[in-house]
Formats: C-alpha cells, structure tokens, sequence
C-alpha cells in the first residue's frame, strides 16, 4: 500500500488561500487520492478525489502532477470553520474496502 | 440530504460488560463499515459488510467483536467484553459501491456522527 506523508499542522488566516500537500513516492498505478476532512468530535467527511491533473468541486480543488508522486489540496479563501483535520488518502486496503487513515493535517484558521 | 445516523451519542459502561453500538446507514447503501478513533489518535478500520457477511476485517477486530444487520436498515456492532482500551469514539460509515473499476474509484464513505464509547 503506498504511504502518504503530509505536513502535521498548518496555521493559516481567515479569507486566505490554503494548499496542503501530500507526497506519495509509491503510488500505484490504480490509486486514486482522496483527501478527507475530520472536525473535533465529528466522522470523517469526503471532500475530494482525483487520478491526475485537476479536480475542482465547490469545497476544494487537488492538484496532481504528472508523476502523480504527490498532490495538493487548495482551500480558496478558508473561513474559521475550515478548521479540521485534512486526511490524504492512497488507495483502499488491499481487500479494496477499508480507508486507511493516517494523522492527517491540523489546519488551525485564525481571525 | 441522507445521512448516517448512529445511537448512543455517548456509551457509558463497566469493564466486562457487553455493548451493542448502533448505526442507520444510508438507505441505498450496500456497503457498511465500523471504524474507531481512540482520542488523539488516527482512525482505524475495524470491519466491513456486504451482503449480510464480513468482507473484510481488521487485527483489531478479535472475537469480542461481532457485526450483525438485524433487518433491512440497522447495522450494529456488539463488543462483547469491554475492556479499558476499548475507550474510543466508533464510526459507522456506508457507501453505495467499493473498490476500483476501470477507471472509477469509490471511495467516498460516509461516515456518521459517532458514539463516543467510555469504558470504566
């Protein structure tokens, strides 16, 4: 399974751009990257998934080079409520059913 | 919006006693899982559901843990013998499919509020 390894935490401001990257060097060429979002207390909640180049939906955008060796997930213009934990997933289980979680990104947004 | 519901919000039990944690996955759903979060730390998969039979389980799954869909909308997950470290928060998590088909990937889950379980 390949690893994901991403920043353990980032401060940021309101109304500013925020891009958390995750790196992936073993990626399969079947993996596609999902980056989940965890608030305190809260289940994990899906906000993007892409295979190569650009994906953008209403929540975020993710950016994948043509290596696809790492991604980035764009927040445009983050409010205080952005603040969570952003999780970069790699892949199901080998099984294809469980995600595999790991510590994921604390982004903290300040006023 | 469908959501997954899960009941209690909170569990509060004795070291050695069973609990039953239950969840409402979304209608359409096919595919079922538990996941737990112990505090401060990543979450785990625990087991997955389809088709009325495990799919696939985790290490942590051992033989105190059990999954059962008693009818055609719950999905529970009984711990038989509750230990300290069996403290955690539980989510119960569904999807319409699973897995990779040529070129699609499924793997939204979506995931419930949780039961945050306190064993004493």
């Amino acid at each position: 399974l390949a690893k994901t390894t991403q920043p353990i935490s980032m401060d940021s401001y309101e109304g500013q751009e925020v891009n958390i990257t995750c790196s992936h060097n073993n990626i399969a060429t079947n993996d596609y990257i999902t980056w989940y979002q965890q608030f305190p207390s809260q289940g994990p909640r899906f906000i993007i998934q892409g295979y190569k180049t650009k994906v953008t939906n209403e929540v975020a955008s993710l950016f994948i080079p043509a290596d696809r060796k790492s991604s980035t997930l764009s927040l445009p213009r983050v409010s205080l409520s952005d603040t969570a934990v952003y999780y970069c997933l790699v892949a199901l289980n080998q099984a294809g059913t469980a995600l595999i979680f790991g510590k994921g990104t604390t982004l903290s947004v300040s006023s | 919006e469908p959501e997954v519901t899960q009941t209690p919000s909170h569990q509060v039990t004795q070291m050695g006693q069973e609990v039953i944690l239950r969840c409402v996955p979304i209608s359409n759903h096919l595919y079922f899982y538990w996941y737990r979060q112990i505090l401060g730390q990543k979450v785990e998969f625990l087991v997955s559901f389809y088709n009325n039979e495990i799919s696939e389980k985790s290490e942590i799954f051992d033989d105190q843990f059990s999954v059962e869909r008693p009818d055609g909308s719950n999905f529970t997950l009984k711990i038989r013998s509750t230990k300290l470290e069996d403290s955690a928060m539980y989510f119960c998590a569904s999807s319409p499919l699973t897995g990779t088909s040529g070129t699609n990937s499924y793997n939204e889950q979506f995931f419930g509020p949780g039961t945050r379980l306190t064993v004493l």
